[in-house]
């Protein structure tokens, strides 16, 4: 099994919305990673995860909030987003960090 | 910073010609990788090189790693229009410090 698997694929929230993104990684990989891209940008990195702690976070807005329960699942919660922070959100996962990164699909974040 | 910078930012071929792109970073490195992007999509590994090497070719992909210019080119031979994607690359620090992508190359390959 080689695939990183995102859910929702799509969320419209209000800015008083608290909700959640999921992401699940059967390959035994120990390092995962959240990533945001907005249009015609590069994916910015957000959060990494190594050995299910926290290892870098990009100075992100606490209005994210990463959480890793286990080696294969990791979250993103969200509570009072901006409309600026609409954009496609892509979770990573490598065997080891700064080996090769498999993505899931991304969930596309809308904020009214 | 990692941060790897493509040139050119947008590249457009004919189907069969080859298309190079190039990638430019800071410090010293690990490894470098190339990915690619479809629209609206995850990205896809494709190739990852180390800094010890100074070639590496899968299919019809070649990348080069030239570590004193720190620079990387990443070569795509008879192209179909199926390559038409974004490609990044991401230089990743010699301790396994993540990684940054750079702004991408847009190609688009034309029938």
């Amino acid at each position: 099994d080689t695939e990183v698997t995102q859910t929702p694929k799509h969320l419209v929230m209000g800015m008083t919305n608290k909700k959640s993104l999921k992401c699940e990684q059967h390959m035994g990989h120990r390092a995962m990673y959240w990533y945001k891209q907005k249009a015609k940008k590069p994916p910015e990195l957000m959060f990494v995860y190594s050995y299910e702690k926290l290892s870098i976070n990009e100075s992100v807005p606490s209005r994210f909030s990463p959480e890793c329960p286990n080696s294969s699942l990791l979250n993103l919660h969200l509570h009072a987003l901006q409309p600026e922070d609409s954009a496609l959100y892509l979770c990573a996962s490598s065997q080891v960090r700064g080996g090769e990164l498999f993505f899931g699909e991304g969930s596309r974040l809308t904020v009214l | 910073s990692q941060q790897g910078e493509e040139d050119p930012q947008a590249l457009s071929i004919q189907e069969g010609e080859n298309a190079t792109m190039n990638c430019s970073y800071k410090t010293s490195i690990n490894n470098l990788q190339w990915y690619r992007q479809n629209s609206g999509r995850g990205l896809v590994h494709l190739i990852l090189i180390r800094s010890n090497e100074r070639e590496k070719h899968s299919g019809r992909l070649r990348v080069t790693l030239d570590t004193s210019k720190k620079s990387s080119s990443l070569l795509i031979t008879a192209s179909r229009a199926a390559d038409t994607a974004s490609y990044f690359c991401a230089a990743v620090g010699r301790y396994g410090q993540n990684f940054v992508f750079g702004p991408g190359t847009r190609l688009s390959v034309l029938p």
